[in-house]
């Protein structure tokens, strides 16, 4: 168990509403993502971090921002949420130098 | 750029039997690991096995192995004596920058 909590687990939203999901980690870890999943596509990712304030860009970024100002937490946000955004949402870790990552429990997000 | 692919979107076993997940992979970097992640219905995304592309022999983790080929760039894994709860879908993933994922394949085991 990485301690990687994901808050909230499910969220039905409105076209054109701002959404932050949040990833809380336990355990001090460097890097954190947010990936989507969908299907056809694995996951993909969107935004990361290696850091306090540092973060960077995955491959599907467009209509998402990302912060993080405190080690343990990183934050998820559409600005003006669209259908294509409906998805599943994970956070992921990576712990010290390995390669591995871990995933938290995911978050449902439909938009309407 | 990386690009893994999962050329089965569904296999199905009978319990006890054995079955062989397929992966190919694509790659520009010469140091890179490869993943299997399972995600039963939960949803929860678990790591079941690993193998870094420097080590020839094949990683191994109880009743989950991998035929790993590199020159063919394949990573295919090998569940023994299958059980219900690996009933689940079953994502290759690579990572040499960034970590990268095929589309999955749906195993279902019966009973």
């Amino acid at each position: 168990d990485a301690g990687i909590t994901q808050s909230p687990r499910h969220k039905v939203t409105e076209t054109g509403t701002p959404v932050t999901l949040r990833c809380h980690q336990t355990e001090n870890h460097r890097y954190m993502y947010w990936y989507r999943q969908d299907p056809g596509h694995g996951l993909r990712l969107i935004h990361y971090s290696y850091g306090v304030k540092d973060t960077d860009k995955g491959e599907v970024s467009d209509g998402y921002s990302v912060s993080r100002s405190k080690t343990e937490d990183f934050l998820l946000t559409l600005e003006s949420a669209t259908s294509s955004q409906t998805s599943v949402y994970f956070c992921a870790i990576r712990e010290g130098t390995g390669p591995e990552q871990y995933f938290g429990p995911g978050t449902r997000l439909t938009v309407t | 750029a990386q690009t893994v692919t999962q050329s089965q979107p569904e296999m199905s076993v009978q319990e006890a039997e054995t079955v062989t997940l397929s992966c190919t992979y694509d790659t520009s970097e010469n140091n890179y690991y490869l993943f299997w992640y399972k995600q039963p219905p939960s949803r929860q995304m678990i790591l079941v096995i690993r193998q870094e592309a420097y080590k020839q022999q094949n990683a191994t983790e109880n009743r989950f192995s991998v035929n790993f080929q590199k020159a063919a760039k394949s990573f295919s894994l090998k569940i023994s004596d299958s059980q219900l709860g690996d009933t689940a879908m079953y994502f290759c993933a690579l990572n040499g920058n960034k970590l990268v994922f095929g589309a999955g394949t749906i195993l279902r085991v019966k009973s």
